[in-house]
């Protein structure tokens, strides 16, 4: 079945720190993929999204590209802020079939003062 | 932007016991989804729902847990007998397709 991979945690970084979180995925199909992240006590919210290869999600300062040649989508941010400290989950699904998440383990970030 | 709404936000509950946990999906979405998510570990599928009734299901979604739409606007995951096992967050979602909409959680302890 489909699966998620993403590096495990904790991560800790200072501030202003670059940030990579490596993410690959096994699909049978073509899914969209997502990060989505978790802040301390609260629900996930999806923090960005592509649906077809190349494509280049982002949203607060944090990238992601689709690269289906290498079956990856790493998320990116070039300058980190303690506001950053959460957790980070990669997901596929393939949504216009109506189909489930698949989510990766989930990487939790802290970023230091 | 449209938030898909669960209550409550935090539930107690005895083993053994029965617990309805509610969502009110975004209108206009087609597909239903919860997920769980055990303190400190990855968020899993449990099941999926359409055109009311299940479309998929995970083998963590065994006879002990139910899901219905009573109403055309709530959509609840029922789990009989608790275990403390299940004690996690539950997420619901919903999705018209395309993107999937997550409410807060509800955080289930069994004691």
């Amino acid at each position: 079945g489909d699966s998620v991979t993403q590096m495990e945690g904790p991560v800790t970084l200072s501030e202003e720190a670059c940030l990579t979180i490596n993410c690959t995925y096994t699909a049978t199909g073509y899914p969209s993929l997502f990060w989505y992240v978790q802040y301390p006590g609260e629900g996930l919210q999806l923090l960005l999204k592509a649906t077809k290869a190349d494509d280049k999600g982002s949203n607060k300062g944090f990238e992601a590209t689709y690269r289906k040649e290498t079956t990856s989508f790493h998320l990116e941010k070039g300058s980190v802020q303690v506001s950053d400290s959460a957790v980070y989950f990669c997901a596929l699904s393939d949504l216009d079939y109506g189909q489930n998440f698949v989510f990766g383990p989930g990487t939790r970030l802290s970023v230091l003062p | 932007e449209p938030e898909v709404t669960q209550t409550p936000s935090h539930q107690v509950t005895q083993m053994g016991q029965e617990v309805i946990l509610r969502c009110v999906p975004i209108s206009n979405h087609l597909y239903f989804y919860w997920y769980r998510q055990i303190l400190g570990q990855k968020v899993e599928f449990l099941v999926s729902f359409y055109n009311n009734e299940i479309s998929e299901k995970s083998e963590i979604f065994d006879d002990q847990f139910s899901v219905e739409r009573p109403d055309g606007s709530n959509f609840t995951l029922k789990i009989r007998s608790t275990k403390l096992e299940d004690s996690a967050m539950y997420f619901c979602a919903s999705s018209p397709l395309g993107r999937a909409f997550f409410g807060q959680g509800t955080r289930l302890t069994v004691v």
